[in-house]
């Protein structure tokens, strides 16, 4: 079946240490890939996404992505966390076979940051 | 800028109730989406508009729930004799076209409440 999956619903990771958030689709071509973030009582924001080219995406805030078609996943990067990233993070997909560009999401990552 | 607005931000209603949640797009953007935020169910699409037609409404989980555009702008979310399991965050989204696809902007979502 088609899906997304975030295989850690909470992260806690100390201020100043790296970061890596998982995802993984499951679709027969790869689909577009998006990252998200939403900050407590906040909309979503858009951190990067990733159509084709070159696997590894820079985003805003510090955040970076790599793709790997081998192993299907789309994780989410960052050197060193600060106290304001502490967020609910989204992987999300839009399928390429669609043409309704609809936002397909994991189950997100709650990551708190420890002072 | 503006960015995507929805209203009313919270709105309270009792079981039975019809509800009307609003949003408005960023201009020029003739791409809108209604996506569902819930604790058990996470972020679920609802429907999307390209101009003022709907393509895709899959995502509506009964017909109670309708939703229409006007103008290629202004959205509006009806949910016709609310129940409890309607209690979620609304949110609304909106792009430039549903090809490429393009980034999609959301709103600060609508927190619906069924008592």
């Amino acid at each position: 079946a088609q899906s997304v999956t975030q295989p850690d619903i909470h992260i806690t990771v100390s201020e100043g240490a790296s970061l890596e958030l998982r995802c993984n689709y499951s679709y027969g071509a790869t689909p577009y890939l998006f990252w998200y973030v939403q900050s407590p009582g906040q909309g979503l924001q858009l951190l990067l996404k990733y159509f084709s080219g070159d696997t590894l995406v820079q985003g805003i805030k510090g955040f970076e992505a790599e793709f790997k078609r081998s192993q299907s996943s789309f994780n989410l990067r960052k050197p060193s966390v600060h106290w304001s990233d502490a967020a609910e993070y989204f992987c999300a997909v839009v399928p390429r076979s669609g043409n309704t560009g609809k936002l397909i999401f994991g189950q997100g990552t709650t990551l708190q940051v420890k002072p | 800028g503006a960015g995507v607005s929805q209203s009313p931000s919270n709105k309270v209603t009792e079981k039975g109730k019809d509800v009307e949640l609003r949003c408005d797009p960023i201009s020029g953007h003739t791409a809108l989406y209604w996506y569902r935020q819930s604790l058990g169910q996470g972020l679920e699409f609802l429907i999307y508009f390209q101009g003022n037609s709907a393509p895709d409404k899959s995502g509506l989980p009964s017909d109670r729930f309708s939703a229409e555009r006007t103008g290629g702008s202004v959205s509006t979310l009806t949910i016709q004799r609310t129940q409890q399991e309607d209690s979620a965050v609304y949110l609304c989204a909106s792009s430039l076209s549903t090809s490429g696809p393009y980034e999609q902007y959301f709103g600060p979502g609508t927190r619906l409440t069924v008592t």
